[in-house]
């Protein structure tokens, strides 16, 4: 079974608009991170955003915010004002187990956002 | 300038003939990690490493191999390419195996 569920393969959004990306996950461990990355069409992963499990507080980077549902067991980003730069693709991830620890993230299928000028 | 770095960035081979992907990171990562990224599957881990000399494998490992030998570096080699390893590699680091990653720019290979 899948760890990461993306159910979003692709999406269209306004500029100038907000766009949520949803992100669904299954785990029993209760210390868990999850992480949204993007990649442009240049290829490259960039981190966006982090979410502890035991973190009380909704992520935010900038224009970017995660809306963490624990016991919907969901991590969906929303990004506010979208930017025509925002075209990407975009990874959900998880990794279980304490920050410490050595368990490496998996990854969802990812999502393909267009912004629309 | 903190970094992680790949090469080749392309390559083009042929099924049988042995190649290495090299990854080097600067920034006195502990784990490394390599990843796959095909068309509607997202990354797939293939190896990580949590130190020097440890490594394990990841969700799809079979027809590769890695090495830990010094802390910054952690290559990938393909022993008999075949087809079916045609992708976009990426290695990544971080501090702790639970924290956000560092990627390299990828390496796009295709087996003929």
């Amino acid at each position: 079974a899948q760890k990461i569920t993306q159910t979003q393969p692709g999406m269209f959004v306004q500029e100038k608009e907000a766009v949520t990306l949803d992100c669904t996950y299954d785990t029993s461990d209760p210390s868990y991170g999850l992480f949204w990355y993007k990649q442009p069409s240049s290829g490259e992963m960039i981190f966006l955003i982090y979410q502890g499990s035991y973190d009380q507080q909704n992520a935010t980077e900038g224009r970017y915010s995660l809306n963490f549902q624990k016991a919907r067991k969901s991590a969906n980003l929303v990004i506010s004002a979208s930017q025509l730069g925002d075209s990407a693709m975009y990874f959900c991830a998880m990794r279980e187990g304490g920050s410490g620890g050595s368990y490496i993230p998996t990854f969802g299928r990812g999502t393909s956002l267009i912004v629309h000028p | 300038e903190a970094q992680v770095t790949q090469n080749p960035r392309y390559l083009i081979t042929v099924t049988g003939k042995k190649l290495t992907v090299t990854c080097s990171q600067n920034m006195n990562h502990e784990y490394m990690s390599w990843y796959r990224q095909d068309p509607g599957l997202g990354l797939r881990q293939i190896y990580y490493s949590m130190n020097v000399e440890v490594t394990d494998k990841g969700d799809v490992p079979e027809g590769y191999k890695v090495s830990r030998k010094e802390k910054r570096n952690f290559p990938l080699i393909l022993e008999s390419p075949s087809p079916n390893q045609t992708s976009l590699y990426f290695c990544a680091s971080s501090f702790g195996g639970g924290d956000r990653q560092y990627f390299g720019p990828g390496t796009r290979l295709t087996v003929t």
